[in-house]
């Protein structure tokens, strides 16, 4: 059963345009998101965050939307670069300080120059 | 500042053989470790989490196991690998009561 599920696999983008990479869950019990990145053969680094209590995170080029009763989430990036090119993941945890997460299966951003 | 290492970066090996993957963590004192599998095409599986040394959770019936040694060490071992155990095997670590989970370079096995 996939509790975090991405269900674009891939993604293109036009340079300077918006990107939304979209993310849905199951588990009523989540209460804290993550947003990976992660380039071929190297490990995912850690992008923005949102807990539940809120409904928006900013940081620089990168916002996190989260509505909880449609359990969804989304990452906007604006303006896209060819540097974001990359799969991204978003995470799921159940409890702050249990710290595991659940992990979808990923979205491939190809930003087009 | 933290670092998470592991090696080795890629390792071929035939069916059959048995396997070693080391993850050492610096800067920082017991954390949680975890290992997570990435197979082809898939999202990120994860294996083991350990929460302190000798402590560990397994999340799937494998054909692998982990040992924690050591507080910042943490060993993902197989006496006889399998065809499906290929995949890109990454480590992690999280502390401090945040969900932000560390990831280290991976590691890519293949087995033939």
């Amino acid at each position: 059963d996939q509790q975090v599920k991405q269900n674009s696999p891939s993604l293109s983008v036009q340079e300077g345009r918006i990107s939304i990479l979209n993310c849905d869950y199951t588990n009523s019990m989540f209460d804290y998101f993550l947003w990976y990145k992660k380039y071929p053969a190297e490990g995912p680094t850690f992008l923005i965050s949102i807990s539940s209590i809120k409904d928006k995170n900013e940081d620089g080029r990168f916002t996190v939307f989260l509505n909880k009763s449609a359990k969804h989430l989304s990452l906007h990036i604006v303006p896209s670069q060819p540097g974001d090119s990359a799969v991204y993941f978003c995470a799921a945890s159940a409890d702050i300080g249990n710290e595991k997460l659940t992990f979808g299966t990923g979205t491939r951003l190809t930003i087009i120059p | 500042s933290q670092t998470i290492h592991q090696w080795p970066a890629t390792l071929v090996q035939p069916v059959g053989s048995p396997l070693s993957l080391e993850c050492t963590v610096e800067g920082t004192s017991n954390p949680n470790l975890y290992w997570y599998r990435q197979a082809a095409g898939r999202g990120l599986q994860l294996l083991f989490y350990s929460v302190g040394i000798g402590q560990i959770s397994s999340e799937v019936p494998q054909n692998l196991s982990a040992s924690r040694p050591q507080d910042r060490q943490f060993i993902l071992s197989s006496k006889k690998l399998l065809l499906s155990d290929s995949g890109f095997y990454l480590c992690a670590w999280s502390g401090g009561g945040y969900n932000e989970q560390f990831f280290g370079p991976g590691t890519r096995l293949t087995v033939l």
